[in-house]
């Protein structure tokens, strides 16, 4: 069964700190994966999307890392602000089947001022 | 946000009763989903839908049923509500590479 594991399941952090949340995943074969930022209240907004060919992808202050070997990626947030608190989800999609992709729980982060 | 609106955006319904949560989307994207967010469960797929009159289950269909008799809108029926039932309901479209795009989402609650 394909699985998408997020770490950590919440995160406490200071503005102008910078922060790294993880995500593994079994699905195979891989065709693309996405980081999304969700608000409280509101649904969930594309931050990157990475194909296999892809180990980085920017969006401003946020940047995404693939590795396909290890199955595994990251998203780094630099010089947080507060409008960072949100959850963030990673949604992983199989090749032939990427119109029903697999999504992680979320991690919760929250910025302190 | 890709055209995409839910209705109603609130609703407090009774055990038992029927309820249908509507999703309008503008931009003739042929995938269409329902899903389903509650804590420690992240977005669930309830029911997709890959064109007009096509659905499939997802893996939370039970207590579900949905209806697409035009490509703008995706009905979701919760032909008798339980308290189970009572969560934040997402519509989404997919785009051809894959990308996803939510609506603003319904919040149910089933008393």
């Amino acid at each position: 069964k394909n699985q998408v594991e997020q770490s950590p399941q919440s995160l406490i952090i200071l503005e102008g700190k910078n922060c790294t949340l993880q995500c593994n995943y079994t699905v195979s074969p891989f065709s693309n994966l996405r980081w999304y930022k969700q608000d409280t209240g509101r649904g969930p907004v594309s931050l990157t999307i990475m194909t296999f060919s892809e180990n980085t992808k920017s969006n401003g202050r946020y940047t995404a890392t693939l590795d396909a070997d290890t199955k595994q990626s990251s998203l780094h947030i630099t010089a947080s602000q507060l409008s960072d608190s949100a959850s963030y989800i990673c949604v992983v999609s199989e090749e032939g089947g990427s119109y029903i992709p697999t999504f992680g729980r979320g991690t919760s982060l929250i910025v302190h001022p | 946000d890709a055209g995409i609106t839910q209705s109603p955006r609130h609703k407090v319904t009774e055990t038992g009763t029927p309820v249908t949560l509507r999703c309008h989307q503008t931009e003739n994207h042929r995938y269409m989903y329902w899903y389903r967010q509650d804590p420690g469960h992240g977005l669930r797929l309830i029911h997709y839908s890959y064109g007009v009159k096509d659905t499939d289950k997802g893996e939370v269909s039970d207590g579900y049923s949905v209806s697409r008799s035009k490509t703008e809108d995706f009905l979701l029926t919760l032909e008798s509500a339980t308290s189970s039932q009572t969560s934040v309901y997402f519509c989404a479209i997919s785009e051809p590479n894959g990308e996803q795009y939510f609506g603003p989402g319904t919040r149910l609650t089933v008393t």
